[in-house]
């Protein structure tokens, strides 16, 4: 299995806070991904990073931020939680575009 | 921009009957597609990819898809399935070397004693 750690696993937050989620690799792989996961929606895209201090926007980024200032590490920030960010979050990694590898998940409650 | 359209939401099967999961794309250049399968409360795992050559493409647990550019479609097919494939069905397509992979909304199959 491709070395991938998604911290924390479960979160519960209340509505207007902030809260930051980690994905932690160690393939050394160029490129990271954050994705939520809704029912019905299949999975989409957040934010992407192709390098060190460079990322771009998916098809969902509003309301989110990203930061990548190590290969290895990928934070994803909500600046201000809602309930419609309730969700589970996969951070993937890939060397190309041949395939993803996955996180396990970050089950995701905003109250 | 480039979409996925998984026809069925969910697709229930007797034990050691065939099942085929439809997909279908639409881009109007050279994709890459892939299968992707979600067993509860885990991540995604690649069940098998196509990027070029062969249209008949073979992955793992005795899966196969069948890639058709007329009809933009990557269908996937088993023979004969097991209770041990019930789990979320994801296809995924992706343009650009290392860019945007874009996920269909999910099949779930159902493998019935």
């Amino acid at each position: 299995d491709a070395g991938i750690t998604q911290s924390p696993r479960h979160k519960v937050t209340e509505t207007g806070t902030p809260v930051t989620l980690r994905c932690h690799q160690t393939e050394n792989h160029r490129y990271m991904y954050w994705y939520r996961q809704d029912p019905g929606h299949g999975l989409r895209l957040i934010h992407y990073s192709y390098g060190v201090k460079d990322t771009d926007k998916g098809e969902v980024s509003d309301g989110y931020s990203v930061s990548r200032s190590k290969t290895e590490d990928f934070l994803l920030t909500l600046e201000s939680a809602t309930s419609s960010q309730t969700s589970v979050y996969f951070c993937a990694i890939s060397e190309g575009g041949e395939k993803l590898f996955f996180g396990s998940g970050t089950q995701l409650s905003v109250l | 921009a480039q979409s996925v359209t998984q026809l069925d939401s969910q697709v229930p099967v007797f034990e050691e009957a065939p099942v085929e999961l439809r997909c279908n794309y639409s881009s109007s250049v050279s994709v890459y597609l892939f299968w992707y399968v979600q067993y509860p409360n885990q991540g995604l795992q690649l069940l098998l990819k196509y990027l070029s050559g062969s249209t008949l493409v073979k992955g793992i647990n005795g899966f196969e898809a069948e890639f058709n550019k007329s009809q933009t479609s990557f269908h996937l097919r088993k023979p004969s399935v097991h209770i041990s494939d019930t789990a979320e069905y994801f296809c995924a397509v992706t343009l650009t070397y290392g860019q945007n992979f874009v996920f269909g909304p999910g099949t779930r199959l159902s493998v019935l004693p």
